[in-house]
């Protein structure tokens, strides 16, 4: 069974460019989570969705950060304008989505953002 | 909102030592998952509790879910070198409609 694919492993960006990461979950994975990883720090949930619809956005800063799950599969977490406070690890994870709170998570190999 | 604590932050241990780790959620929870993330690597699961005072083993690591479903631990028995890692728990508040990871408790295992 193929793992969560994230990409691009790597990006180094200067402050107020752009970035986008890209997630592909299992398959028949119905929930997908975009994670910030800031280093010696838990996982810090910025958006779930369920299929394609979200399902917790709370801690997402909206003014700069946007996600979006097209057909219920892949995902893409973007940034626009990045600060400084934004390197961190970008983790994507998925899970069977049946019973949310339950669901094992499988997360992929997460994308390192710096911004200089 | 939710706060989920874990102490130690690090450790350090000699190569057959025990180890254990715990964590403390500031709200009820209705399950705990536990997941290692290795240097350079994500998080892996481990195991999940789900009824109070309940515990579980996996071969030399032990789960325990506190009575008060607020708090967990996980001892690990005689440490390996490949047990070196970040170990953190995600506490499930179904209440609130969140689940939160706490900082993680980073282990050193030296051989």
């Amino acid at each position: 069974e193929a793992g969560v694919a994230q990409s691009p492993r790597y990006k180094i960006i200067e402050k107020r460019q752009s970035v986008a990461f890209w997630c592909n979950p299992i398959s028949g994975h119905a929930t997908l989570y975009w994670y910030q990883q800031i280093l010696g720090q838990g996982p810090k949930l910025l958006i779930q969705f369920q299929n394609n619809g979200v399902v917790d956005d709370s801690q997402l800063p909206k003014d700069r950060f946007s996600a979006e799950r097209l057909k219920g599969v892949d995902s893409t977490l973007k940034i626009q304008p990045a600060k400084l406070e934004d390197s961190a690890v970008y983790l994507c994870a998925s899970s069977l989505g049946q019973r949310v709170f339950t669901d094992t998570q499988y997360f992929g190999p997460g994308t390192r953002l710096t911004v200089l | 909102g939710q706060q989920v604590m874990q102490i130690p932050q690090y450790q350090h241990v000699q190569e057959g030592e025990d180890f254990t780790t715990y964590c403390n959620s500031s709200t009820t929870l209705s399950n705990i998952q536990w997941y290692k993330q290795r240097p350079g690597g994500h998080p892996v699961f481990l195991i999940q509790l789900v009824k109070s005072g309940e515990v579980k083993k996996q071969k030399r690591l032990t789960f325990q879910f506190g009575e008060a479903k607020k708090n967990s631990s996980l001892h690990i028995t005689a440490t390996q070198t490949t047990d070196v890692g970040t170990y953190f728990c995600a506490g499930a508040d179904t209440n609130a409609g969140k689940s939160t990871f706490g900082d993680g408790t980073t282990l050193t295992v030296k051989p």
